[in-house]
């Protein structure tokens, strides 16, 4: 079974840093691009970024650009994202997503995690 | 990047069709033929409906159709169910090498 799953997500006090996972299993993690999507509590969806499968290439939304790094380790099947300078406005449920294209890149999410939450407050 | 433009709400009774506009500019929608379509259910997470504009993944109904003119791209759904009461989000890929989402629109089935 194709499955994504999240961890990492807690309570933390502005300005604080923390560091989010998400296990890969059902498919050839390397081969693929994975992303990281956020949903603030009864918001909308907002990209947040991007890694290819080799991790040479990583792309961020302004909003997050210069705080928060995605990484991932192949050998573990794993995705990260190392989040700093935490604000309230970073409060949100922080899904992965799988890149649904092997040689191009877009960013259409064919899996999907069931989300990690993560509260910024004081 | 700026949101994707929807419309917040849609409705359509059981059969019949709606359809939801997605418009951004030529440095996203318009500039690619990389827009795609998710379904969220509360409590869920999003599914993958349309990729690359007007295609279906393995699994997704026929009743769900995408399609483009310029900077609009639109989801149709014919035989409206109620289980398709959801709310649909629009994806593009930018010029930036970033994704942009659209606000999101509540569909009810009445």
């Amino acid at each position: 079974e194709v499955q994504l799953v999240e961890s990492g997500g807690v309570v933390v006090q502005p300005g604080g840093s923390l560091r989010l996972s998400c296990a890969a299993s059902g498919f050839t993690f390397d081969d693929y691009a994975m992303h990281w999507v956020r949903q603030a509590p009864g918001k909308g969806l907002e990209w947040v970024s991007l890694i290819s499968w080799d991790g040479g290439s990583t792309y961020y939304a302004d909003s997050v650009k210069g705080r928060f790094t995605i990484s991932r380790d192949n050998s573990k099947n794993s995705l990260y994202l190392q989040m700093n300078s935490l604000r309230a406005e970073d409060t949100a449920l922080y899904y992965c997503a799988k890149e649904r294209g092997v040689v191009v890149i877009t960013y259409a999410f064919d899996i999907w995690g069931q989300g990690t939450m993560v509260t910024v407050s004081s | 990047q700026s949101a994707l433009t929807q419309p917040a709400s849609v409705s359509g009774s059981p059969g019949q069709s709606i359809t939801i506009s997605c418009t951004g500019t030529s440095s996203d929608v318009g500039g690619y033929n990389y827009v795609s379509w998710y379904q969220q259910h509360p409590g869920k997470a999003p599914k993958l409906m349309i990729y690359d504009v007007s295609n279906r993944p393995s699994g997704v109904s026929n009743r769900f159709s995408g399609s483009k003119s310029g900077n609009t791209a639109s989801l149709t759904i014919s035989g409206l169910q109620a289980e398709d009461e959801a709310d649909y989000y629009c994806s593009s890929y930018t010029s930036s090498s970033k994704g942009v989402f659209g606000g999101g629109t509540k569909l009810t089935v009445l």
